[in-house]
């Protein structure tokens, strides 16, 4: 499986501030996805991610508010923007398995808004 | 209704008891189950992948799913302190890549 590392790992933001996260991969991956882990709710996906081409946001999640670029095969970054107290929450990219819909994923960003 | 529906717990079971964790689900075009494992404050870490019915075994885990009941289950046999973590049913359609639906997870706590 492959290694996967987010920076940060945790950090507390003023409102109307964003922040950048950043996700890097030890292997070269197609899709790489970006999910939501909000307190008593399942994983949400926010956006998928693939290099080369747009983001592909899910509904209810709008490029202006998670920016998300990807500009090679082992590294891409989620951006939230002008933040409020609401978007408190555990943020985590995943990448593909080698088998259909197998995902693996990074440690998780901590997310605190103020 | 959830397409995936999952009890939350917490659930506290003895060292060596047989745990039976489980998932209904709404969706009769998934083809795709797996379970998650997610210690605090980590990434959720993939358990067992299956496709369509029937078990599948690793080691102390079983994986279980019955597609005519929509239902499936994970089962720890004798379960570990180390084995306390949130563990999450995922599922997907088959078809090239499909999105994953998550369940919310049920934290289990195993007490020595």
């Amino acid at each position: 499986s492959a290694v996967i590392s987010q920076k940060p790992s945790r950090d507390i933001c003023q409102r109307g501030t964003s922040l950048t996260i950043q996700c890097q991969v030890d292997s070269q991956v197609t899709m790489m996805f970006w999910y939501r882990q909000q307190p008593g709710q399942s994983l949400t996906l926010i956006a998928t991610a693939n290099q080369g081409s747009e983001a592909t946001y899910e509904s209810g999640f709008v490029i202006d508010k998670f920016p998300i670029s990807r500009p090679n095969l082992t590294f891409s970054t989620l951006t939230v923007s002008n933040m409020s107290p609401e978007d408190s929450s555990i943020y985590l990219c995943s990448v593909e398995g080698t088998s259909d819909n197998e995902q693996f994923f990074g440690p998780g960003t901590r997310l605190t808004v103020l | 209704q959830k397409e995936v529906e999952q009890d939350p717990g917490p659930l506290s079971v003895p060292e060596g008891a047989i745990v039976s964790l489980n998932c209904t689900y709404s969706n009769s075009a998934f083809q795709y189950f797996m379970w998650y494992r997610q210690y605090s404050r980590k990434g959720p870490e993939l358990l067992m992948y299956t496709y369509s019915s029937g078990n599948k075994e690793d080691g102390r885990f079983t994986a279980q799913v019955d597609k005519s009941s929509k239902y499936i289950s994970l089962f720890i046999r004798d379960s570990q302190p180390s084995d306390s973590a949130t563990y999450l049913c995922a599922m997907s359609r088959a078809g090239g890549y499909q999105k994953v639906t998550f369940g919310i997870g049920t934290k289990l706590q195993v007490i020595p």
